[in-house]
């Protein structure tokens, strides 16, 4: 069965820092990965997906999350965070596109100035 | 805004009650998902209707059923309400079951309290 491990549930950081969210997962198979976003009192939003090819993936809002398959990780990145960026993070797995997604428990993103 | 319309967007009602969240997917889309967003279990996915039909079965329990209607709007009814079941309600949907790309519209969901 797939599942979902986002290791750190609060990370804070100050405005301009860079920031990574770690997502590890667990399948048998190959799957497809995603990072959405949740800000207060609204639905979520996809920032980026990894389905197949490069590694390297680049979403919106200047994130971007590397697929890394041998140690079954798909960590979120920023080079540098805004106040804006204060929100849910949310990682998620499946193993087959038109199937409902299993999500991690989330990382609240904290950005001071 | 993704499309997805979800109502009503704030419920209150006592235990022991029934209620219906109402959902209406993006134009087109064909599947639909609902998911329980609580403090302590996080997003939890509980059914998938694809085109009327029941497609996928999460961790609902029985005291909830699902149904999506030939106009592909689906309604998430939760029946003999406990304090526990307060919790933000999501709907999403997606184009084909056999979607390329995977990806899921969110609502911005029905928060129901329980009293």
């Amino acid at each position: 069965a797939q599942s979902v491990t986002q290791l750190d549930s609060q990370v804070p950081v100050f405005e301009e820092a860079p920031v990574e969210l770690r997502c590890n997962y667990s399948s048998s198979v190959s799957v497809y990965l995603f990072w959405y976003v949740q800000y207060p009192n609204q639905g979520l939003q996809l920032l980026l997906k990894y389905l197949s090819g490069s590694t390297l993936v680049k979403g919106i809002n200047g994130f971007e999350a590397e697929f890394n398959k041998s140690q079954t990780s798909f960590h979120l990145r920023k080079p540098s965070v805004h106040i804006s960026d204060t929100a849910e993070y949310f990682c998620a797995v499946s193993e087959q596109a038109g199937t409902a997604l299993i999500f991690g428990k989330g990382t609240t993103l904290s950005v001071s100035s | 805004d993704s499309g997805v319309t979800q109502t009503p967007k704030h419920l209150i009602t006592a235990t022991g009650q029934r209620v219906t969240l109402r959902c209406s997917p993006r134009s087109g889309d064909l599947s639909v998902y609902w998911y329980q967003q609580s403090l302590d279990q996080g997003l939890q996915f509980l059914i998938q209707y694809y085109n009327g039909e029941e497609r996928a079965k999460g961790n609902i329990l029985e005291r909830f059923s699902a149904q999506q209607f030939p106009d592909l709007h689906s309604e998430l009814n939760l029946s003999s309400l406990e304090l526990g079941d307060s919790a933000l309600y999501f709907c999403a949907s997606s184009p084909l079951s056999g979607s390329r790309t995977g990806e899921l519209f969110f609502g911005e969901g029905s928060r129901l309290t329980v009293l």
